[in-house]
């Protein structure tokens, strides 16, 4: 069992709808972060948080550090959020990312 | 400024040969990791460095090592490649040695594909 599961793997939406993807983790941590990957690789850095919600934009970052799980909501999607969505734990201790396998995913227009 | 830079953006190498990536943080960045992403899966941390030293280390074996530079650049360099050594290898950089209270910047990465 991976120390931080994503669910789902791949999401398919209209455009315009709510998405909701979700992370859980096994392990202790001091933050989660949220990370987003386009085609071709890069990895933009869309929220670090340790408790409570975050907000930028159309984007929403929760944890509940009880339950050890993450959400990241994007309000009124839009094509070009299509991509890869990344939850990455920092260990508490050692401090070092443990990162899911990624949520693909795609807005239809 | 320029964010963190990688190069080359592709490497094909053989079976056995090593390589060389290099990694350039953004300017005042003194905190470099390096991260390998097989294809499908989420990136794998490798290595840490802040201030020249190691700070932290991946369940990697020895032929992956990595430095860092008196400018705060970083390579990795990989012996004996193997053909499941191939992905996306990433740097980050971040101002400080931990990474609880700085984000990280991650570079566009290296795609090494060993035939």
């Amino acid at each position: 069992k991976n120390e931080v599961e994503q669910s789902p793997q791949n999401l398919t939406a209209q455009e315009g709808e709510f998405i909701t993807i979700n992370c859980s983790y096994s392990v202790g941590i001091s933050a989660l972060h949220w990370l987003q990957q386009h085609p071709g690789g890069g990895i933009v850095s869309l929220f670090m948080l340790s408790s409570g919600k975050k907000k930028h934009g159309r984007l929403i970052a929760t944890i509940n550090i009880q339950e050890k799980h993450s959400s990241l909501h994007i309000t009124a999607s839009h094509p070009r959020d299509s991509a890869v969505y990344i939850c990455a734990a920092l260990n508490f201790g050692n401090e070092k990312l443990t990162f899911g396998t990624g949520t693909r995913l795609t807005i239809i227009p | 400024d320029a964010g963190v830079t990688q190069s080359p953006t592709h490497l094909i190498k053989t079976r056995g040969q090593q390589v060389t990536l290099r990694c350039s943080p953004i300017s005042g960045h003194k905190s470099v990791s390096w991260y390998q992403q097989v294809l499908g899966q989420g990136p794998q941390f490798i290595f840490q460095y802040y201030e020249k030293e190691e700070r932290g280390r991946g369940n990697f074996p020895d032929r992956f090592s990595a430095r860092q530079f008196p400018n705060y650049s970083s390579e990795l360099n990989v012996n004996a490649l193997l053909l499941g050594d191939s992905a996306l290898y990433l740097c980050a950089s971040s101002p400080l040695r931990g990474l609880l209270d700085s984000p990280l910047h991650f570079g566009n990465g290296t795609r090494l594909t060993v035939t």
